[in-house]
């Protein structure tokens, strides 16, 4: 089971900004970086964030990252109809030893 | 940049054996580990594991230890996941994936293997 807690849904109209959470423990958020996964329909995940906030080449500035302590948050701001999709945190465990992801969150443009 | 390809979608009886392949190709620190997700139908995605390619060492997630085995063979860079006997349960698609430049980041993905077991 999922070792992030994610809320399930979040919705927006286009050009809003909606903001998605994630809450771990000190095992994972609270020891290590968080990345952010955009997955749409059909297709496999896909690296939005890194390292708390960083853009891969070609993610928009719309989409921003950010961390503290034990709990992270990703913007999308100027909302679009493309980004409607599954988001998804995820980071390292020292308990685990392994990687964690959240519980996924369902962005709909209304 | 690193690609990841997969190979097709299965459908199999519940305790069938299946094997699934993920074929690396690209830059060099791809070479370090790959790991595997499971995506249920309508469920989160889920880490199972990953192995080192230098020398085959394993890490299981603890929910995955003892169901699945992944091995490797470095003569064409392929890793597999591989079920001894299949659960309805089992049903989903499964994706390879690697780092990138840093080493507790999944960069790249694979295609995603769907696998189907019927009971």
């Amino acid at each position: 089971q999922s070792v992030l807690t994610q809320p399930p849904s979040t919705s927006g109209t286009p050009g809003q900004t909606v903001a998605i959470s994630c809450s771990g423990t000190q095992s994972n958020l609270g020891s290590h970086t968080v990345n952010w996964y955009q997955q749409l329909p059909g297709t496999a995940p896909k690296l939005l964030i890194y390292s708390n906030a960083v853009r891969p080449s070609g993610v928009p500035e719309r989409f921003s990252g950010s961390k503290s302590g034990t709990a992270a948050s990703l913007a999308i701001s100027g909302l679009r109809s493309e980004d409607e999709a599954d988001y998804y945190c995820a980071t390292w465990d020292d308990t685990l030893n392994g990687f964690v992801f959240g519980t996924g969150t369902v962005v709909t443009v209304l | 940049e690193v690609q990841l390809v997969q190979s097709g979608a299965e459908v199999k009886q519940s305790g069938e054996s299946l094997k699934i392949s993920c074929k690396v190709s690209g830059d060099t620190f791809a070479y370090s580990w790959i790991g595997w997700v499971r995506h249920m139908p309508g469920k989160g995605l889920e880490w199972m594991g990953l192995i080192y390619l230098g020398d085959s060492d394993t890490r299981y997630s603890p929910s995955f230890q003892g169901q699945v085995t992944m091995s490797a063979d470095r003569s064409s860079d392929t890793v597999f996941l591989h079920w001894s006997s299949l659960k309805a349960s089992d049903t989903a698609i499964y994706y390879c994936a690697t780092r990138g430049n840093h080493d507790r980041v999944i960069a790249f993905w694979g295609q995603g293997t769907l696998v189907t077991v019927s009971s």
